[in-house]
């Protein structure tokens, strides 16, 4: 089993929609949690990190849910520049560069005009 | 103004050879890493480095050596390279605040490895 599972998609949404991708997560010694986003071809690049109580960054909304070892992303409005891999990623460690990051496999988004 | 660049971006090799790849940061980060993204996108840690001293080491097979000649260069190098090898390679490099405070890795644009 990964150690970040996520759902690969592709999903296919029209622009404007609402979309939302899950990501469940093994290791309960987990610290910390981000969502990357990765354009084709290129690296990835932080889009937020997830807070305990949950958090907001313009249409972007993402949970934590640590008893289900769950976190969420949510994209309102969608635009056409959405279109990307969005990367579920957790940190463990045991501090200082001891820390890692774990990569889920991603979930593709495709927003159509 | 580039934060974190890797040198080549694109190589491609016999099955055999030896190869480098070049990754330095202008961050002023103490922590540098190496992550491998295979065919599937899958990406996965292969080692890190704190201030010239390796930290993680990820069950990478011994033909891969990185070498910290200071805290803004992560080079690695590739003996006796397989058809498996094949992938993109990304640096990446971080500050430890300390305190709980969450760092951000920052990627460089990748080495697109292709061993025939």
């Amino acid at each position: 089993r990964k150690e970040v599972e996520q759902d690969p998609g592709p999903f296919n949404v029209p622009e404007g929609a609402t979309v939302a991708f899950n990501c469940t997560y093994s290791n309960s010694a987990s610290q910390s949690f981000f969502w990357y986003r990765q354009d084709c071809r290129k690296e990835p690049k932080l889009l937020m990190s997830v807070y305990s109580s949950g958090n907001e960054d313009g249409r972007f909304t993402a949970q934590l849910n640590r008893a289900s070892q769950y976190i969420s992303l949510l994209i309102r409005d969608s635009k056409l520049s959405d279109s990307a891999t969005y990367l579920c990623v957790v940190r463990i460690g045991y501090g200082g560069a001891t820390n890692k990051l774990i990569f889920g496999t991603g979930t593709l988004l495709a927003v159509q005009p | 103004d580039t934060a974190v660049s890797q040198t080549p971006k694109y190589l491609v090799t016999q099955m055999g050879n030896d190869k480098s790849i070049k990754c330095e940061q202008n961050l002023g980060h103490d922590t540098m890493y190496w992550y491998k993204q295979d065919s599937k996108k899958f990406l996965k840690i292969m080692f890190s480095y704190n201030n010239k001293e390796l930290i993680i080491n990820e069950t990478v097979p011994n033909r891969f050596s990185p070498k910290s000649p200071d805290k803004a260069h992560l080079n690695l190098h590739i003996n006796s390279l397989e058809l498996g090898d094949s992938a993109v390679y990304f640096c990446a490099s971080s500050q430890e605040f300390g305190g709980g405070l969450q760092e951000t890795q920052y990627f460089g644009p990748g080495t697109r490895l292709l061993v025939l």
